[in-house]
């Protein structure tokens, strides 16, 4: 079955930086586009990243444009977002989910992982 | 960017209730709108795509509609497990925005 596994969250100072891993399973990670999404602590669901399945194709929300970056390795079947410049404001879950072609819909999440930045 | 709304931003429910939660865009997305159910500490999971598509393994009970700027989500008897925060997306330009969401409690 479908399965994605977030890590790398953690504790880190403002300014600082973090690599996010999403491990893949069950499907042919280079057919699918793969997106972040966040949620702070009591918020909402926040969109911040997609990048296509040959990595041709990425984007940001413009809260994180510039500060961060989106990879991918289809042949480890593994998504990153690498975070710098991280402020109180990124702490949040971060979740990385398949998204389906036909309207984007994200319909596999994993459990998230969590980023907290404070000093 | 589209922004994206939605009404209630909360509503009290018994189980056996018809529930409808609307979501409208700031501008035209066409059907590119999908709803997403979220249960306190678990991730999102997938409802409904592309205005009206129900993902496959969700209840019948579960249905949307609209098109254009204006969606609603409807489910038709509401059940223990549905009480929860619902959320409406755009995936029609990035950002692929989502709405505030819409908790339903009992």
């Amino acid at each position: 079955q479908v399965q994605l596994v977030e890590s790398g969250g953690g504790l880190v100072k403002p300014g600082g930086s973090l690599r996010l891993s999403c491990a893949a399973a069950g499907f042919t990670f280079s057919d699918y586009s793969m997106s972040w999404v966040r949620q702070a602590p009591g918020k909402g669901l926040e969109w911040i990243s997609y990048i296509s399945s040959s990595s041709t194709f990425t984007n940001f929300a413009d809260s994180v444009k510039g500060r961060f970056t989106v990879s991918r390795d289809n042949a480890k079947n593994s998504l990153f977002l690498r975070m710098t410049g991280l402020r109180a404001e990124d702490t949040a879950v971060y979740y990385c989910a398949r998204a389906q072609e036909q309207a984007n819909q994200l319909d596999y999440w994993g459990h998230g992982t969590l980023v907290t930045v404070s000093s | 960017d589209i922004q994206m709304t939605q009404s209630p931003l909360s509503l009290s429910a018994s189980v056996g209730d018809r529930v409808t939660i609307t979501c409208r865009a700031s501008q035209s997305i066409s059907s590119y709108l999908n709803w997403y159910q979220q249960e306190p500490g678990k991730a999102p999971k997938l409802l409904i795509y592309a205005a009206s598509g129900l993902q496959s393994g969700v209840p019948s009970r579960f249905s949307g509609s609209g098109s254009g700027t204006d969606f609603t989500l409807t489910i038709s008897s509401l059940q223990p497990e549905d009480f929860a925060t619902y959320y409406c997306q755009q995936s029609y330009s990035t950002p692929f925005t989502f709405g505030p969401g819409t908790k339903v409690d009992v």
